[in-house]
């Protein structure tokens, strides 16, 4: 199983909800990353769990909550977002035993849309 | 300051034409990664050099790592129109090799 799964694929909220998004792997990767991407540019990296614990923290603002249950898990909690939050989140994992540890392997993403 | 530098951003070419793709830095990175994206997709990895001068193939595409380390290329042959998409590098340095940095990315279309 080598696939990095996000779900929802697409949402749009208002900016009064509270969302969650959602990534899974499989792959015994102890690396999991959430990312934000908008048109044609390069990912962002917002945070980093290194073995379930989080290392990195790109200076996100709160209103975006990251959450990793257990290894295979990575949940990112939406509340009081913007327009300007609209963007593609990409979830990423590493780690393979026998590759360099930075080889990320991307979920498919969920589209975000903020009303 | 964007420490790594892609080029060209943008390039529409027609079917068989060959291309390349750079991506420079000041900096030594300890790996490098191709990563190619369609749209509404995540990106995809299609290789990673670590060895200073390496040379990887994977099938029309060509991969080099530079001796010094701090920059690569990648050289399509006779591209096809399957080849449209977003083409990111990003380097991993030593001591922060969970934190990937990005080019800015070159958005290649092949018209057929």
């Amino acid at each position: 199983d080598t696939e990095v799964t996000q779900t929802p694929k697409h949402l749009v909220m208002g900016m009064t909800n509270k969302k969650s998004l959602k990534c899974e792997q499989h792959m015994g990767h102890r690396a999991m990353y959430w990312y934000k991407q908008k048109a044609k540019k390069p990912p962002e990296l917002m945070f980093v769990y290194s073995y379930e614990k989080l290392s990195i923290n790109e200076s996100v603002p709160s209103r975006f909550s990251p959450e990793c249950p257990n290894s295979s898990l990575l949940n990112l909690h939406l509340h009081a977002l913007q327009p300007e939050d609209s963007a593609l989140y990409l979830c990423a994992s590493s780690g393979r035993r026998g590759t360099a540890n930075t080889e990320a392997f991307f979920g498919q993403g969920t589209r975000l849309t903020v009303v | 300051t964007q420490l790594l530098e892609q080029s060209p951003q943008f390039l529409s070419i027609q079917e068989g034409e060959n291309l390349t793709v750079y991506c420079n830095s000041s900096s030594v990175f300890s790996s490098l990664q191709w990563y190619r994206q369609e749209p509404g997709e995540g990106p995809v990895l299609l290789v990673t050099v670590v060895t200073g001068g390496e040379v990887k193939k994977l099938k029309r595409l060509t991969f080099q790592f530079g001796d010094a380390r701090k920059d690569s290329s990648l050289h399509i042959t006779a591209a096809q129109p399957g080849d449209t998409g977003l083409y990111l590098c990003a380097g991993a340095r030593a001591g922060n090799n969970r934190k990937l940095i990005w080019g800015l990315g070159t958005s290649l279309a092949v018209n057929p």
